[in-house]
């Protein structure tokens, strides 16, 4: 399995983005990078995946490099309520399934 | 379309007695996943299960841990003789059938305590 290793710690002004960097240096050529992220005390949220090229939606944006050995999520604007565990996740296919392992993640402080 | 949701939020157990854990997945979902989180931890995966069948159980402890989905019903991890280092809150997650959809879609959890 492709490991993530992302700083255990961030924080970030409000308003401002937020930039989250995953390195992913094993990872496989059809391994998607997946990011989730965990607002204390519920269930993890799927935030955004990419393979190779840069993706964007309503959540965040995804930058991996040409080398797919790094990427960054981008939370355009963050807000207090974005204040979570990111986590960073490389996706494995096993028995068909698509179980995710979570890391340690990025504890993203947003301060006012 | 309510989302993943489980039963009971919060669950207390004495050691030795039995856990059952209730996840129902969203609808048109057939692929359940639970994981667990140990405090101050991150979520480790237990069990993927489709409609009666485990497909990967790799997560699972040998002894005392149990799953099942049925053809009817909710999902069901059931953990017999708890002790205290059961103590965790158990995620479910759920996908569609079509597995070229890769989210999963997770559940507000349950908190076991056993004391």
């Amino acid at each position: 399995d492709a490991k993530t290793t992302q700083p255990p710690s961030m924080d970030c002004a409000e308003g401002r983005a937020a930039n989250l960097p995953c390195n992913h240096s094993t990872i496989s050529g059809n391994e998607y990078v997946y990011w989730y992220r965990q607002i204390h005390s519920q269930g993890p949220q799927y935030i955004i995946h990419g393979l190779k090229n840069n993706e964007t939606n309503e959540m965040a944006s995804l930058i991996i490099t040409e080398d797919r050995k790094s990427s960054t999520l981008i939370l355009p604007h963050a807000t207090l309520r974005d204040t979570a565990v990111y986590y960073c996740i490389v996706r494995v296919e096993r028995n068909a399934g698509n179980m995710l392992t979570f890391g340690g993640g990025t504890r993203l402080m947003v301060k006012p | 379309n309510a989302g993943v949701m489980q039963n009971p939020r919060h669950l207390v157990r004495r050691r030795g007695q039995e856990a059952r854990l209730r996840c129902s997945p969203m609808k048109g979902h057939s692929h359940v996943y639970w994981y667990r989180q140990l405090p101050e931890e991150g979520l480790k995966f237990m069990v993927y299960l489709q409609k009666e069948n485990i497909i990967d159980e790799s997560g699972m402890p040998k002894e005392r841990f149990s799953a099942e989905f049925p053809k009817e019903g909710p999902s069901i991890l059931r953990i017999q003789q708890v002790v205290r280092g059961d103590s965790a809150a158990y995620f479910c997650a759920s996908s569609p059938w079509d597995l070229s959809s890769y989210e999963q879609y997770f559940g507000p959890g349950t908190r076991l305590t056993v004391t």
